[in-house]
């Protein structure tokens, strides 16, 4: 089991804003970072640390955290944005690096 | 720009070792970076294997820890995954990445290579 829970699947209609979640007690003392993944290609980041995007990531998405929770938002969501979105962190002892779930973003 | 490169068999006996390579291209190894190998069953979410620092620190996920050895050849600009007493839960693409020393995110992936566990 996963200690970074997402939920598994969300809906956007095209343009429109959306966040994806992830919680976990270690997001309290850690920053997450975030991952597109598209059908047979491997995982790229989008967003990492406090709110930063690789060069290349269109500035619509962007990232934040609260608590236990660290969310990727995609503002004006777009049709290759569809795709699963992992996030990343330290487990609760810090010496481990741990994966949420995946959602599974559907735009429409 | 640094590129990764995986490398090993693609079909493994059960009870047998798991064994790969990822070739670092474009920059060394010993760039104060930890290596990081990551896994993906058919249809199923991204786990963390194990990390290598180039000074040959290593971390591994608590529930593959006993069965996990991670390497680096320094002379090769390559590290290595071992994973021992394979099962068919094993089969996976298994992916190496860079966790950057600036960024704390993976931001570089090799493409993944399958390996299937089966007799």
């Amino acid at each position: 089991s996963s200690e970074l829970t997402q939920d598994p699947a969300v809906s956007v209609a095209l343009g429109q804003t959306v966040r994806i979640t992830c919680q976990g007690d270690s997001l309290r003392s850690y920053y997450a970072s975030w991952y597109q993944q598209k059908p047979g290609q491997a995982p790229v980041v989008v967003t990492y640390g406090k709110n930063n995007r690789p060069s290349g990531i269109p500035d619509r998405f962007s990232g934040s955290s609260s608590g236990n929770t660290a969310s990727l938002t995609i503002t004006g969501a777009q049709a290759e944005d569809e795709a699963d979105y992992y996030c990343n962190s330290r487990d609760s002892s810090g010496n481990h690096r741990v994966f949420g779930g995946g959602t599974k973003l559907t735009v429409l | 720009q640094v590129q990764l490169q995986e490398s090993g068999p693609g079909l493994v006996k059960p009870s047998g070792t798991l064994s790969l390579t990822c070739a670092v291209f474009g920059g060394s190894i010993s760039s104060s970076n930890w290596w990081s190998w990551v896994r993906q069953p058919p249809g199923k979410g991204l786990e963390w294997i194990g990390e290598i620092y180039d000074s040959g620190s290593t971390n591994y996920n608590p529930s593959l820890k006993s069965r996990v050895t991670i390497s680096v050849d320094k002379s090769k600009n390559q590290f290595s995954l071992k994973l021992g007493s394979v099962t068919a839960a094993d089969t996976a693409v298994y992916y190496c990445a860079r966790l950057g020393g600036s960024t704390g995110a993976f931001d570089i992936w090799g493409q993944g290579t399958m390996v299937t566990v089966s007799s």
